[in-house]
């Protein structure tokens, strides 16, 4: 069974700064990782997949990196509408595929 | 621009079953050589995969609730659904529907969602 770990938790962060979001597998799961953003009352919004392959109308200030078992979410000049919680998601089977999750919240 | 749109009882009670139904508009589930999926979110368990099921019928399942779930698919009415038995407090969660972004697996990112539909287990 692979366990994905985000950290951290929750995130501080002003507008206009560069936030940088983990998410660790227990096991290799290759370039099989996706990232969402949820917004309350809303539903996921996939973002990134194939670790770095950004989703279609997706912003470039969002960006993916990794591979393996160690990923980021890189999400530069952070805006307003950014303010949410973002989980990653292994594809490479389906037990205890998504993260807990990383809130970012407003300094 | 293909949607989808959950439906069912927002309120049901322990022991019984669960039926939730997803209603797919802009396209025909005919059509579209994809499978549809259920996933789940709760506080306890965050967000969960249930199960996914092709158009002609396949279907896989979470190992933890094959024994409970049964996923079924409409063409006639453009929908598929999802029942869940034996329903106990920690099945209290929101259901969605969603489509993977490659529509031929049945496990992948998941690129289209509907809204979710919140369902509460309480007697």
């Amino acid at each position: 069974e692979i366990v994905m770990t985000q950290s951290p938790d929750t995130m501080s962060v002003s507008p206009g700064e560069r936030v940088t979001l983990s998410c660790r597998a227990s096991q290799s799961v290759y370039s099989n990782l996706a990232w969402y953003q949820q917004k309350p009352g809303q539903a996921p919004r996939l973002l990134i997949y194939g670790a770095s392959t950004r989703a279609t109308g997706i912003p470039a200030r969002f960006s993916g990196s990794g591979s393996g078992t160690e990923f980021t979410l890189t999400i530069n000049s952070l805006q307003s509408e950014d303010f949410a919680v973002y989980y990653c998601q292994q594809y490479k089977n389906w037990l205890r595929a998504f993260g807990q999750g990383t809130k970012v919240e407003i300094k | 621009q293909l949607q989808l749109q959950e439906s069912g009882p927002g309120l049901v009670k322990p022991s019984e079953t669960l039926s939730l139904t997803c209603t797919v508009s802009g396209g025909s589930i005919n059509n579209m050589n994809s499978y549809w999926a259920w996933i789940r979110q709760s506080p306890g368990e965050g967000l969960e995969w249930i199960g996914s099921i092709h158009y002609r019928g396949s279907a896989y399942y979470h190992p933890s609730l094959k024994s409970r779930v049964t996923i079924s698919v409409d063409t006639s009415k453009n929908q598929f659904s999802l029942n869940v038995t034996s329903l106990t407090a920690a099945d209290t969660a929101v259901y969605y529907c969603a489509r993977p972004k490659e529509p031929s697996l049945p496990w992948f990112a998941f690129d289209v969602w509907g809204r979710g539909r919140m369902v509460s287990v309480s007697s």
